[in-house]
């Protein structure tokens, strides 16, 4: 089965530019999301189809997909950004969806 | 305002069976695609089960293997899970989720506890 690879953890200090990789082989040629999960809450989605942002995520938050690589990009990082951040493969040829690991961002 | 409230979640035994629901108020129901996630105790998240609007079409990850259904009855907004044959390893926080392009809103999970 298909498998997404994520770093386990991110730290970058505030203000600066925050990238959490997501690592699949030919990821580029599936649509990736990215959910934000803060400790005991739902996950929330701040990123669809690669790059697309729903209403109400910050344009801080951005996404890239490209080759075997997914990117989430988070600018000017807050504390408030300090949560899990999980990426998501959708094989369209299947219908199947599976995570990553997740990355726990630190904001140092 | 979307909202996913999910129940039926509790402590069983190893073997055991289970069914949660989860009412959905606030969108079309029965237009949307639904999933069901979990995350055990301090991991991940992992995909468990898609139906389709309808209710024709559903799909299960490798893991489920034939243990678990996913169902729905668009009359009264409501999305069930049926668990049997629960292992300790099934134990966790079980998500509803509805299903655009993504999963675009979640539930606040019901937790599934397996144990003897």
């Amino acid at each position: 089965s298909y498998e997404v690879t994520q770093p386990p953890s991110v730290s970058v200090s505030p203000g600066q530019t925050a990238s959490i990789a997501c690592s699949g082989d030919k990821l580029g040629e599936k649509y990736v999301c990215w959910y934000q999960q803060k400790a005991g809450q739902s996950p929330v989605l701040l990123v669809y189809q690669d790059t697309k942002r729903p209403s109400g995520i910050p344009e801080r938050f951005s996404g890239s997909n490209s080759g075997n690589t997914a990117i989430l990009t988070i600018g000017g990082t807050q504390a408030m950004d300090e949560a899990d951040y999980y990426c998501q493969a959708w094989d369209s040829s299947t219908g199947d969806v599976v995570f990553g690991g997740g990355t726990k961002l630190t904001v140092l | 305002d979307v909202e996913l409230l999910e129940s039926g979640g509790r402590l069983v035994q190893p073997g055991g069976s289970l069914r949660l629901s989860c009412a959905a108020s606030g969108f079309n129901f029965r237009t949307y695609s639904m999933s069901w996630v979990r995350q055990a105790p301090g991991k991940g998240l992992e995909w468990v089960a898609r139906i389709s609007g309808n209710g024709a079409e559903t799909r299960y990850a490798d893991f489920v293997k034939a243990r678990f259904t996913v169902s729905r009855d668009n009359s009264n907004n409501t999305l069930y899970l049926s668990l049997s044959d629960l292992r300790v390893d099934d134990t966790a926080v079980y998500f509803c989720a509805r299903r655009t392009v993504a999963e675009d809103r979640w539930g606040q999970g019901t937790l599934v506890t397996v144990s003897s």
